[in-house]
């Protein structure tokens, strides 16, 4: 069974529009969730983990427990941003979701 | 700064072929992983370690090995390569304090013929 669902492969905005990626997860305890991002030709690394409520490099993820999801957002997007990212939840085993391709445009 | 070496970034071998893919770690770590990558299916876990000499399953193991002998070094197995397992090979690392902060290496491409 999947764990963890991110519905969209491909995710595109314009510079400077709000983004926000999604992530559903299937677990009913408490679960241990993170993001992680690859930039073109960089290695996968992880981004942030939600126990800690950071925001990194102006995303910020929250815990929706009673909808068991896990969005990443971020109010303003940069070309930077341009990624992979993957969100992943933590259990006896670490599980993956299929990833999603965020293209920001000028 | 941590550094997952992998033994080579692209390896190109025939069917039924053992391939070996090597992956070395320079900080100490307990936990090492191998996942594949593949387009619209994201990372699967193949094998996991948490110590020497010991592994543990993930969630496509069939078809592939690990060992570990060594702390630093975890090596996956092809015992014998299909084409269905051309893919992106990553392998990881992480405490085990810290098993969530995974350090990847580069990945090696392997394409079975």
């Amino acid at each position: 069974a999947q764990r963890v669902t991110q519905p969209e492969k491909l995710l595109s905005v314009f510079k400077g529009a709000p983004v926000e990626l999604k992530c559903n997860y299937s677990y009913s305890g408490s679960p241990e969730l993170f993001w992680y991002v690859q930039y073109s030709r960089q290695r996968l690394q992880l981004l942030l983990r939600h126990i800690s409520r950071e925001s990194i490099k102006g995303f910020t993820a929250d815990l929706n427990k009673g909808e068991t999801s896990f969005h990443l957002k971020k109010p303003f997007a940069q070309e930077e941003d341009s990624a992979m990212y993957y969100c992943a939840l933590s259990l006896n085993k670490f599980y993956f979701g299929s990833g999603t391709k965020l293209n920001v445009k000028p | 700064d941590v550094k997952v070496t992998q033994s080579s970034r692209y390896l190109v071998k025939r069917t039924g072929e053992k391939v070996f893919l090597e992956c070395v770690q320079d900080m100490d770590h307990e936990n090492m992983f191998w996942y594949r990558q593949d387009p619209g299916l994201g990372l699967r876990l193949i094998y996991f370690s948490y110590d020497v000499k010991m592994k543990e399953k993930g969630d496509i193991p069939e078809g592939y090995s690990v060992s570990r002998e060594k702390k630093e070094r975890f090596s996956l197995i092809l015992e014998s390569a299909s084409t269905n397992q051309t893919s992106m090979y990553l392998c990881a690392s992480s405490p085990v304090e810290h098993f969530y902060e995974q350090f990847f290496g580069p990945g090696t491409r392997l394409t079975v013929l």
